[in-house]
């Protein structure tokens, strides 16, 4: 059981390009989600899903694309890669949202740099 | 979703009792309160979470005011590993599972 997996850990790219974020997790779980995290700040939300074919805009969603064609994959797209998305992103996952008590499992981060 | 107010940065000994206090004011009958941690450069990490009684688990006690307007995340004896900026969060009982992360207390377990 590897939780929450993000690939890759580290990414460089330059203005203009595109690349896709991947996440996978192995716990079944319905709900998926992306965060963003800029030095010195909390996290926020960029997209999320309820469940394989439904996606949603979160707090930040303007320059990234998000799919769920299976439970267990998530990937962030950024279309055009500006500096203003240098950051940390976050995967995290968790069971139905309908289920109270359901903590948030969070991946270990990819750290991108938009030069 | 309510708001939460937490002070900026706290020290601990280390093996005295870590409290970190948080402010929801506006918390709605429905809404839970979750904390997380994050170590430095990881993913966030579920904690605890409450509605309006005390709860205690493996890593920390949760203490929530009668009023349901603050509440108190304690860890019992803090280790150097405990050493994490620490997010109170609250969220409805129902709909999607979104957290809304402020800047969280940072708090340092000193030798």
């Amino acid at each position: 059981n590897a939780g929450v997996t993000q690939t890759p850990k580290f990414q460089v790219l330059k203005t203009g390009q595109s690349m896709t974020l991947q996440c996978a997790q192995d716990m079944n779980h319905e709900y998926m989600s992306w965060y963003r995290q800029d030095p010195g700040m909390g996290l926020r939300l960029i997209h999320y899903s309820v469940g394989a074919g439904i996606t949603d805009q979160g707090e930040v969603p303007n320059g990234y694309n998000v799919s769920r064609s299976t439970t267990e994959d998530f990937p962030l797209r950024l279309l055009s890669a500006a500096p203003s998305q240098t950051s940390v992103y976050f995967c995290a996952s968790s069971y139905s949202t309908d289920r109270v008590h359901s903590p948030l499992h969070f991946g270990n981060g990819t750290r991108l740099t938009v030069t | 979703d309510a708001k939460t107010t937490q002070p900026p940065s706290m020290d601990c000994a280390e093996g005295r009792a870590a409290n970190l206090p948080c402010n929801h004011s506006t918390i709605s009958g429905n809404e839970y309160v979750y904390w997380y941690r994050q170590i430095h450069s990881q993913g966030p990490q579920y904690i605890i979470h409450g509605l309006k009684n005390n709860e205690t688990n493996e890593m920390a006690s949760l203490i929530i005011t009668e009023d349901r307007k603050s509440s108190t995340l304690i860890l019992p004896h803090a280790t150097l590993r405990d050493t994490a900026v620490y997010y109170c969060i609250v969220r409805p009982l129902t709909g999607a599972n979104n957290l809304f992360f402020g800047t969280g207390t940072r708090l340092t377990v000193i030798p």
